[in-house]
């Protein structure tokens, strides 16, 4: 699977949007990309994926890049419990299907 | 309520047992996993299944073992020549699809493991 490049830490102001930056740039042709969180000690919880095509949930959207080399985590509203790590993980649907975890982004929104 | 249950949440144990953590899930996956989280880090794939009677290593998979023999159960074995055990573990599931389509895997709420 390919690796991922994500900034450690970032900050977001409650009511704000929250733009998390994901960098695949060896992604290939059958690799989806995956957003999970995880608020501490707790189990990560599943956001969103995408192929190639932005996608929309209740919880966020999903921007990818023409090329596929980055995408972008957008929480729209943040609140102080979306306070969490934030993981992109980039699995290829076929192989293992396990996801593979990179360090991720500590987000922390503020008051 | 569907889900996935690891049990007990907080185990000790004394250095050179082996100890069985639980994991069930009720939510009709064929595949499951296990993953082990060390402080500030992220994840590591210890074993995986994709179906029952079958499993493969991960990346850190020495000094632990696993079973699956029915499908909504993973128990995970830590050994005694596991070095460092103590650690936060999850336990996860999906659906194994076939095609292009691909679905989210979903986590336990970990069992955190301290060996004295």
């Amino acid at each position: 699977d390919a690796k991922t490049t994500q900034p450690p830490s970032m900050d977001c102001a409650e009511g704000r949007a929250a733009n998390l930056p994901c960098n695949h740039s060896t992604i290939s042709g059958n690799e989806y990309v995956y957003w999970y969180r995880q608020i501490h000690s707790q189990g990560p919880q599943y956001i969103i994926h995408g192929l190639k095509n932005n996608e929309t949930n209740e919880m966020a959207s999903l921007i990818i890049t023409e090329d596929r080399k980055s995408s972008t985590l957008i929480l729209p509203h943040a609140t102080l419990r979306d306070t969490a790590v934030y993981y992109c993980i980039v699995r290829s649907n076929t192989g293992r299907r396990a996801l593979t975890f990179g360090s991720g982004t500590r987000l922390q929104v503020q008051p | 309520d569907g889900g996935i249950t690891q049990s007990p949440k907080y185990l000790f144990r004394k250095e050179g047992q082996n100890v069985t953590l639980s994991c069930e899930q009720n939510l009709n996956h064929d595949a499951m996993y296990w993953y082990r989280q060390d402080p500030g880090q992220g994840l590591r794939l210890i074993y995986y299944s994709q179906i029952v009677n079958d499993f493969q290593k991960g990346d850190i998979a020495e000094g632990y073992s696993v079973s699956r023999e029915k499908k909504e159960s993973f128990p995970l074995t830590v050994t005694s020549a596991q070095k460092n055990p103590t650690a936060f573990y999850l336990c996860a599931s999906s659906i194994v699809t076939r095609g292009q389509g691909n679905t989210e895997a979903f986590f336990g709420q970990g069992t955190r493991l301290t060996v004295v």
